[in-house]
């Protein structure tokens, strides 16, 4: 399979754990994003990588996420001292960059994470 | 931001009618509009696309509008199927690569 790919596929963890999530993308993608979707709404960004440079961050993640993407290649999302309200699906998705603004991204299964 | 609004959030429809789901955006400029399928547990997965300088483009069964001056673009399913139930989204790119998602369109299919 050659299509972004996540992992784990779940995780269920208590308030106040660490969970660290992980995503492979597509090897010829230089882009990759991080969303969280939850029931009913559309998927919804957190963050954005060029390479291995995070350019864009949204307003609504807290300081207890962090992403990086060491060498540009996969990418990790953690979330520290989880709590309930972070239960959601964590997708993943990539694109590579050209001359045009416009990108189709490319998803991966998502990371379901529920915090008890 | 820029918002996206998508309606209806629920449609039903018979096997082989048509099913019609609408977004709007308001303020700013956007040259790309995606659409993308996500069924139950899976993710979403792009069905069709359609760039600012085309008024419509069509895929089979699938097709979409988009009206600049209104600011509103549409997705049109013909003959629908059962195997077609699912959450749709639009998506639009305003100024950056980040697209705006609407909230979905989950659309039902009855036999």
């Amino acid at each position: 399979d050659t299509g972004v790919s996540q992992d784990p596929r779940h995780k269920i963890t208590k308030r106040g754990q660490n969970v660290t999530f992980r995503c492979d993308p597509i090897s010829e993608h230089n882009r990759l994003y991080w969303y969280r979707q939850t029931l009913g709404q559309g998927p919804e960004f957190l963050t954005y990588f060029q390479n291995e440079a995070q350019l864009e961050k949204s307003r609504l993640l807290s300081d207890r996420f962090s992403a990086e993407r060491p060498k540009g290649s996969f990418s990790t999302l953690e979330i520290q001292r989880t709590e309930q309200g972070d239960s959601a699906m964590y997708l993943c998705a990539s694109s590579r960059s050209g001359r045009a603004l416009e990108e189709t991204q490319y998803f991966g299964p998502g990371t379901r994470l529920l915090v008890l | 931001g820029e918002n996206v609004e998508q309606h209806p959030s629920t449609l039903s429809v018979q096997e082989g009618d048509s099913a019609v789901i609408k977004c709007t955006y308001s303020d700013s400029a956007s040259n790309y509009f995606p659409w993308y399928k996500q069924e139950l547990g899976k993710r979403p997965q792009l069905i069709i696309d359609i760039r600012s300088n085309v008024g419509e483009k069509k895929d089979q069964r699938i097709a979409v509008t988009l009206n600049k001056t209104a600011k509103h673009f549409s997705l049109h399913i013909t003959e629908t199927q059962p195997e077609d139930s699912a959450v749709y989204f639009c998506a639009g790119l305003f100024g950056s690569y980040i697209p705006t998602f609407g909230r979905g369109t989950s659309l039902i299919v009855h036999p």
